[in-house]
């Protein structure tokens, strides 16, 4: 497997734009997160699924942004509109429903609003 | 607040020598810990874990110590070498409820010198 796909790997955008952020999971996966990272606060859950079904938002900073996964292979992250305080790297990860297992991590999305 | 504290924000070790990551908890229903790996430009990888029940687990160089009484665990790399430059993430489960509670510190950089 070539592990957790993002795309893209950077995006720069006007304020006021919609974003939206793609994800592949490891195949078989059963759970997806997606993080947001800032030098601020660190690596922040915003929401994961389980099954494609979503769990817990309650990291999701407001309506501007919203997450689907609408089968078990894709998942989406949107912003709209969006704003410079976005400005970050988003990871997406994906991790086994069995037992404790570790999250894998894709490469992010560096997100740049301008 | 912080449920998952990494109070270092960087670190400076000589190769060959001994590395200590310190990372605090606060949230007592936490019964697994992990430290994931993250090179610049790259996702965090999975480094090492430990369940509650234990005190230390080991795995080649690595080494994670748990105090659950003091809320406190550590990462000890062991000898440190150039290539272990990165940063450094603890993360905290509460396995107990849910797969995907898993909280993360904002990091520790490690910097090895030659």
């Amino acid at each position: 497997d070539a592990g957790v796909i993002q795309s893209p790997r950077h995006e720069v955008t006007e304020m006021g734009q919609e974003v939206t952020l793609r994800c592949k999971p490891i195949s078989g996966h059963d759970y997806l997160f997606w993080y947001r990272q800032t030098m601020m606060r660190g690596l922040e859950l915003l929401i994961y699924f389980n099954n494609n079904v979503p769990i817990d938002d309650s990291g999701m900073p407001e309506d501007r942004f919203s997450a689907k996964m609408p089968n078990a292979s894709f998942s989406t992250l949107k912003i709209q509109p969006s704003e410079p305080r976005d400005s970050a790297v988003y990871f997406c990860a994906s991790s086994w429903g069995q037992g404790v297992a570790e999250a894998f991590f894709g490469q992010g999305t560096r997100l740049t609003v301008v | 607040d912080q449920q998952v504290k990494q109070n270092s924000p960087s670190l400076s070790v000589q190769e060959g020598r001994i590395s200590i990551l310190n990372c605090d908890y606060t949230n007592s229903m936490f019964d697994y810990f992990l430290w994931y790996k993250k090179y610049p430009a790259e996702g965090p990888t999975f480094l090492i874990s430990i369940s509650s029940i234990k005190d230390k687990n080991e795995d080649g160089r690595f080494t994670v110590f748990l105090n659950k009484s003091a809320k406190h665990l550590s990462l000890h790399i062991v000898p440190s070498q150039p290539g272990d430059s990165a940063v450094y993430f603890c993360a905290a489960l509460n396995y107990g409820g849910s797969q995907g509670n898993l909280i993360f510190g904002k990091g520790t950089k490690l910097s090895v010198k030659p």
